[in-house]
């Protein structure tokens, strides 16, 4: 295990639903990141959060809003989702975000599907 | 713009055959390159990272190779077992550090056959 868990692991959820993901890393890192995974396509960062910054990616669509209360937990909160949105969502965790050799360690994900 | 490109797309080989991946990037400036390996199910774990002045990273059976002046990587897998079937990703980063500092590419699917 990479010592960042995900919960839940798979979520099914209608148009209208709102729902929420966690993502806990027990590294002791203080970033903490939100990534989404389609099939054939390249990881999309989604939001950042850490001690140098916080990121929002500008094409990330309000219906995804993130929280991040501490440096050890991230949630993403979702609302009237669109089936597109259907895809694997990870979380990672670094020591820091200023520097890109720092590594990031991922969780396992959790497989998303709005109906 | 910045861009990584992974060949092949899916790769099929026996146990115990060797393998090379490819991953060409228009990343600039360069900062490092990264192979990532994730099994299915899971999410990626770093196999190596290079820097621009290394052209050469092994970690066990896993070797990598980076050519800064033709920006192209290469992942070789020597013997290759039936848990070394996984999609491997290159994550390039850009210098300075930045906002999008990671492109990641869309992955090559590995399946090893007994």
């Amino acid at each position: 295990e990479t010592g960042v868990t995900q919960t839940p692991r798979h979520l099914v959820m209608g148009m209208t639903n709102k729902k929420s993901l966690k993502c806990e890393q027990h590294l002791g890192h203080n970033a903490m990141y939100w990534y989404k995974q389609s099939a054939k396509k390249p990881l999309e960062l989604m939001f950042v959060y850490s001690l140098e910054e916080r990121v929002e990616n500008n094409s990330v669509p309000s219906r995804f809003s993130p929280e991040c209360p501490n440096s050890s937990h991230l949630f993403l909160h979702l609302h009237t989702l669109q089936p597109e949105d259907s895809a694997l969502y990870l979380c990672a965790s670094s020591q820091g975000s200023g520097s890109s050799y720092n590594e990031q360690f991922f969780g396992p994900g959790t497989r998303l599907t709005v109906l | 713009k910045n861009q990584v490109e992974q060949s092949p797309q899916s790769l099929i080989i026996l146990e115990g055959k060797n393998c090379t991946l490819q991953c060409n990037y228009t990343v600039s400036p360069f900062s490092n390159l990264r192979w990532y390996k994730q099994d299915t199910g899971r999410g990626p774990v770093s196999l190596t990272i290079m820097t621009f002045s290394e052209n050469t990273k092994s970690n066990g059976r896993y070797t990598a190779t980076l050519d800064a002046d033709t920006k192209q990587s290469s992942l070789h897998i020597t013997a290759s077992q039936l848990s070394d079937s996984a999609s491997y990703i290159c994550v390039v980063s850009a210098a300075p550090s930045g906002t999008y500092k990671y492109i990641f590419g869309t992955g090559t699917r590995l399946k090893v056959l007994a």
